[in-house]
């Protein structure tokens, strides 16, 4: 399966700030990424889908001028978090479509964001 | 709205016996089936998947099992080890929503020596 890295892996930060994570894709050119986030003891929910060279398709009820998505190139998407404020602390976790035109999806190890 | 539910929360299971994790699915555009293993902070790991045209699926230990009708599938694990006591979750896709998955909430699976 593809190999995705994310960075960082831990962030705190004082509310108000901005938060950017990185997501990867090692191991094969990824024009699709997606992004998710899980509360504590709550199931994974997919917040956008980030298509490279093209604006990314937030879910309902995600703002999408409070999380900003750039797929600049086959190989990395980021999160920006903006404004961060305590009720965004969550586990946030991207993820790649499998090379080759598959429908498996492979995860990164996930960004703990602690907003105070 | 919650989509794919797994109902059992968890699941306690001797080792060397089968653990059956179930799943159902209420979206009868989803086509493609996945359970993924996660440990807390940890991304999921893929285990094994099933496309919509097939109703078994087998990898190792792991075999998925999906019934259309009743917009129901399982995962069975046998012989269960230690080292699978994990969250598992039950995932479900479309192509026509290019492929963004839908969760279930898990299920926590403990096998015991």
């Amino acid at each position: 399966g593809a190999v995705v890295s994310q960075h960082p892996s831990w962030v705190i930060c004082k509310s108000g700030t901005s938060v950017k994570i990185e997501c990867r894709s090692l191991d094969f050119q990824a024009t699709t990424m997606f992004w998710y986030r899980q509360f504590p003891k709550q199931s994974l929910m997919l917040m956008a889908t980030s298509n490279e060279g093209s604006k990314a398709t937030y879910e309902q009820g995600v703002e999408k001028d409070k999380f900003l998505i750039n797929h600049a190139s086959l190989t990395l998407s980021t999160l920006t978090v903006t404004s961060a404020h305590p009720e965004d602390s969550s586990f946030y976790i991207c993820s790649t479509l499998g090379g080759g035109g598959g429908e498996t999806q492979y995860f990164g190890p996930g960004t703990r964001l602690l907003v105070l | 709205d919650q989509q794919v539910k797994q109902n059992s929360p968890s699941l306690s299971v001797q080792e060397g016996r089968i653990s059956i994790l179930n799943c159902d699915y209420t979206n009868s555009m989803f086509d493609y089936f996945l359970w993924y293993k996660k440990y807390p902070a940890e991304g999921p790991t893929f285990l094994i998947s099933i496309s919509s045209i097939k109703d078994k699926n087998e990898d190792g230990r792991f075999t998925v099992f999906l019934n259309k009708s009743a917009k129901h599938l399982s995962l069975h694990i046998v012989p269960s080890q230690p080292g699978d006591s994990a969250v598992y979750f039950c995932a479900a896709s479309a192509r026509n929503s290019g492929y963004a998955l839908n969760f279930g909430k898990g299920t926590s699976l403990l096998v015991t020596p």
